[in-house]
C-alpha cells in the first residue's frame, strides 16, 4: 500500500536556524512527491515537488530530494524566518493504473520560528 | 486567474441534518478531489472525479457521504444525517494535466 510518515512536531527554531523535516514513504510504483504548506488561517499551498528519483524540488529557499534508495523526501532550509511558521505536509500521489490519483498525506509538522 | 473556490466557508448544523458543500474548480481543470482535514485523522481523501470517468469513491467513510460533479465543473459534496464526527474542514482541489493539485480555502463544518 501507499503511506507517508513524517516527523511529528511541533518544531520550534530560532530565526536563521537550519531546518530539516523528515519524510519517508511507501508506494506502489514511482509516484511524484510533494511538500505542501499551510500558513495560519490559510489553505494548503504547494511548496515544492519532485516527479522522479534524484529530482530536487526547490522553492522559497526550501529544498527536498527524491531518494528512491531510502524512500525519503526530507525538507530542508538553510536559514528559517519567522514568516516560515506554518504546518508542513509531505505527500505522494497514489497511482491508479499508472495515472494520477489522490494525494496521500503525512500527518503534518508544525513549525514555529522565534525571532 | 481565479483559484479553487468553496462555499460556504463555514457551516454549523445540527446532528441529523443534511448538508451540501460546493466546490468551483479552476476553469479547465479536468480532475477534482475532495478531502477532509480533522485534528484526529489529518488529511483524508474522500472522492475523486476525472473527466467523464466514474468517480473514485474509495475514500468515502460511509454511505451518508456522496458527491456529484455537474457538467465537468462544479461539484457538490453531500453529507446526510450528519454526525458530530463529521465535524472537520472539507477541502476541494483541482488538477489539470500535470500532477499538481490546487486547493481551495475549505469549508469548516461544525455539527452540534
Amino acid at each position: 500500500g501507499n503511506s507517508v510518515t513524517q516527523m511529528e512536531g511541533p518544531v520550534t527554531l530560532s530565526e536563521e536556524a537550519f531546518l530539516t523535516i523528515n519524510c519517508t514513504y511507501t508506494a506502489t510504483g514511482y509516484p511524484s512527491l510533494f511538500w505542501y504548506v499551510q500558513y495560519p488561517g490559510e489553505g494548503l499551498q504547494l511548496l515544492l515537488k519532485a516527479t522522479k528519483a534524484d529530482d530536487k524540488g526547490s522553492n522559497k529557499g526550501f529544498e527536498a530530494t527524491y531518494r528512491k534508495e531510502t524512500t525519503s523526501f526530507h525538507l530542508e532550509k538553510g536559514s528559517v524566518q519567522v514568516s516560515d511558521s506554518a504546518v508542513y505536509f509531505c505527500a505522494l500521489n497514489r497511482l491508479i493504473g499508472g495515472s494520477q490519483g489522490n494525494l496521500i498525506f503525512g500527518k503534518g509538522t508544525k513549525l514555529s520560528v522565534k525571532p | 486567474g481565479a483559484g479553487v473556490s468553496q462555499s460556504p466557508s463555514n457551516k454549523v448544523t445540527e446532528k441529523g441534518k443534511d448538508v451540501e458543500l460546493r466546490c468551483d474548480p479552476i476553469s479547465g481543470h479536468t480532475a477534482l478531489y475532495w478531502y477532509r482535514q480533522s485534528l484526529g485523522q489529518g488529511l483524508e481523501f474522500l472522492i475523486y472525479f476525472q473527466g467523464n470517468s466514474a468517480p473514485d469513491k474509495s475514500g468515502l467513510p460511509s454511505d451518508r457521504f456522496s458527491a456529484e460533479r455537474t457538467g465537468g465543473s462544479v461539484s457538490t459534496l453531500t453529507i446526510q444525517r450528519t454526525q458530530q464526527e463529521d465535524s472537520a474542514v472539507y477541502l476541494c482541489a483541482s488538477r489539470a494535466y500535470t500532477d499538481t493539485q490546487y486547493f481551495g480555502p475549505g469549508t469548516r463544518l461544525t455539527v452540534l
